[in-house]
């Protein structure tokens, strides 16, 4: 079954602090996995995808990491700010033409506190 | 660019009624997508829309329905409208279905 979990399911962290959250995916074939950002009651905006061939990608304060072997991804914030309190979703396609989808995780609840 | 918009901002129905939500990706974008997503819960895919056609649509039953005018805007229609229903309804757009969705700020339903 093509599933995305996520973990932890929320966390709570001081500004300043890095943390990590955790993806795994049972999707096959695979063939990218995007993060998005959620703030609460908005539309999520991407921060990254990770195509097969790619190992580490950053953007700004934001590293995620990609290991296919293991269907494991993770995003690391790093020096984390008030602003980066929100739900943080892993997303991975499967299918493909009109049977395309996207299995989205559950979320991971950020909470970056002063 | 204009990104994603979506109106109404809130929608106050009660139980039975119908509601219309409304969506205009952005330009250039021929795919709409529409998703569910109830308090603190994930995303829920409802619908799929590009070039004016019904491409795929989630585990949601036929009173959710919508359309796609000539100009890739999209409607949302839901019927009979239940409980339930409260969400968040966001719209997202995108070149093709393999590019990253770009969000509306979604409309948030109440269903008293």
């Amino acid at each position: 079954k093509n599933q995305v979990e996520q973990s932890p399911q929320s966390l709570i962290i001081l500004e300043g602090k890095n943390c990590t959250l955790q993806c795994n995916y049972t999707v096959s074939p695979f063939s990218n996995l995007r993060w998005y950002k959620q703030d609460t009651g908005r539309g999520p905006v991407s921060l990254t995808i990770m195509t097969f061939s790619e190992n580490t990608k950053s953007n700004g304060r934001y590293t995620a990491t990609l290991d296919a072997d293991t269907k494991q991804s993770s995003l690391h914030i790093t020096a984390s700010q008030l602003s980066d309190s929100a739900s943080y979703i892993c997303v991975v396609p499967w299918g493909a033409g009109n049977n395309r989808k996207l299995i989205w995780g559950l979320g991971t609840s950020l909470a970056v506190n002063p | 660019e204009a990104g994603v918009t979506q109106s109404p901002t809130h929608l106050i129905k009660t139980r039975g009624q119908q509601a219309t939500l409304r969506c205009s990706p952005i330009s250039g974008h021929t795919s709409v997508y529409w998703y569910q997503q109830a308090l603190g819960l994930g995303l829920q895919f409802l619908l799929w829309y590009d070039e004016g056609e019904e491409r795929n649509r989630g585990n949601f039953p036929p009173r959710f329905s919508g359309r796609q005018f000539p100009n890739y805007s999209s409607e949302l229609n839901v019927n009979a409208l239940e409980l339930e229903d409260s969400a968040l309804y966001l719209c997202a757009s995108s070149f093709t279905e393999v590019d990253t969705q770009y969000f509306g700020p979604g409309t948030r339903l109440t269903v008293l």
